[in-house]
């Protein structure tokens, strides 16, 4: 069974402070993506990282797939409330047409 | 801006009862989903659908079954509703084509089965 390993669980933070959480798996992916949720709502899609390597910016975020599209990193600078959410990190195992597997998610809280 | 509709967004039924949780979405997509997803958990696929006339049961096994007779239109049905079934139940489609197999999502179902 493939998994995606998110850490941290649980992230709470002050305003302004950076962060970085984590997609971890043993399988290789040929693309991942990272969703954040809002309490109440659908996850809503950040960005999609493709090649080994690649490094994505979404304002303060940035989002990078490991060289062996393994694992990946979303770090955000000086992080506001509105940041506040639950991060997926999903990929597409190959061969599912579409079917992605998803993380657990990291539950992240930024206070003013 | 992603245009998938779900309803009710919020649902609280007693044991027994038959529901239909509506999932509708403008934007031409093919491939359709019904999510379940449960505080902590992961997101866990329970059906899928590749176009009109087509429905696929996902990963994870579940008593409710899907139609798509159009394309714009995803329901879920429940014809005996247990307490086992409370949960949020997220409507998503994609492009068919192409590689990137991006979803959509719908604002969700908050199923409470008392």
């Amino acid at each position: 069974t493939q998994l995606l390993e998110q850490s941290p669980q649980f992230l709470s933070i002050q305003e302004g402070e950076n962060l970085t959480v984590y997609c971890n798996s043993s399988s290789v992916f040929s693309s991942l993506q990272w969703y954040r949720q809002e309490p109440g709502e659908g996850p809503v899609l950040l960005v999609t990282v493709v090649t080994g390597g690649e490094v994505k910016k979404l304002k303060r975020l940035t989002f990078q797939f490991g060289d062996a599209r393994k694992d990946s990193s979303l770090h955000i600078t000086a992080a506001q409330p509105g940041d506040t959410g639950l991060y997926l990190c999903a990929a597409d195992p190959g061969g599912s047409q579409g079917n992605l597997i998803f993380g657990k998610g990291t539950k992240l809280s930024v206070k003013p | 801006e992603a245009d998938i509709y779900q309803t009710p967004r919020y649902l609280v039924i007693g044991t027994g009862k038959k529901i239909t949780l509506e999932c509708s979405q403008t934007m031409g997509h093919d491939k359709m989903y019904w999510y379940q997803q449960d505080p902590g958990m992961e997101l866990h696929l329970i059906h899928y659908s590749y176009g009109v006339n087509s429905t696929e049961k996902g990963d994870l096994s579940s008593e409710s079954t899907v139609s798509r007779i159009r394309t714009e239109h995803f329901p879920l049905t429940l014809e005996s509703a247990r307490p086992s079934h409370t949960s949020q139940y997220l409507c998503a489609s994609s492009e068919l084509g192409g590689d990137l197999y991006e979803q959509y999502f719908g604002p969700g179902t908050r199923l409470t089965v008392t």
